[in-house]
């Protein structure tokens, strides 16, 4: 079974600190994905990466950048924090190819922002 | 621009009811992907069924099935005789056939409650 490990559960941080979310996958997997999930709004896609160093813009990328550096390892990282980035963060990685095959998530990091 | 429409926020019924989940989609690709994701309460969300747009074959999965329309633009999902291990919430997804680029436009999701 794919494994996806977000390396927290629950995170708080203060106002203007630099967070850093890591997510890990064990499958050797091409893409990595990282959205954030609020009421209502669902699953907003944030950044994805499809090959180590490459990472293309999501649908709502202000306030992120993310790190690839390894093929299993997806960084995302929160330059200043800010209270309207508490969130449920979400990494999920896929094979990449030609299937569109579907996407295993992690168990997701819920951040507070205070 | 893609977009998905899951229009029921919260669904409750009794135990061994049937209920219908709906989806609604909008994209200008011929080809395209949708699937059904659940989320129970633990968090991680749990893939169901993905469908190609040139599949329109309804899909049964024990007591899971999914109804694929082209012309109206759905793809809804019904579970038959509900049991509480169904209480979760269930999003609705498209992504481009853009092929190895399996980024997913979700849905809002569709909290769904099974009263024992």
């Amino acid at each position: 079974d794919v494994k996806v490990t977000q390396s927290s559960r629950y995170l708080v941080k203060r106002t203007g600190e630099k967070v850093f979310l890591e997510c890990v996958q064990d499958m050797d997997h091409e893409n990595m994905f990282w959205y954030r999930q609020d009421p209502g709004l669902g699953l907003r896609l944030i950044y994805f990466s499809y090959d180590v160093k490459m990472k293309e813009k999501g649908d709502i990328p202000e306030g992120y950048s993310v790190s690839r550096e390894k093929k299993e390892r997806f960084s995302l990282i929160l330059e200043s924090a800010s209270t309207n980035q508490t969130s449920m963060y979400l990494c999920a990685s896929s094979p990449g190819g030609k299937n569109n095959s579907p996407l295993h998530f992690g168990n997701g990091t819920r951040l507070t922002v205070t | 621009a893609q977009k998905v429409t899951q229009a029921q926020t919260e669904i409750s019924v009794v135990e061994k009811e049937d209920v219908t989940l709906d989806c609604v989609y909008e994209t200008r690709d011929t080809t395209y992907y949708l699937f059904w994701y659940k989320q129970p309460p633990s968090g991680e969300l749990v893939f169901l069924i993905r469908r190609n747009s040139f599949d329109e074959q309804n899909e049964i999965s024990g007591r899971y099935s999914w109804n694929f329309q082209k012309s109206t633009s759905s793809f809804n999902f019904t579970i038959t005789a509900s049991q509480v291990v169904d209480s979760a919430v269930y999003f609705c997804a498209l992504s481009e056939a853009d092929f190895g680029n399996e980024k997913l436009t979700f849905g809002t999701g569709t909290r769904l409650t099974i009263i024992p």
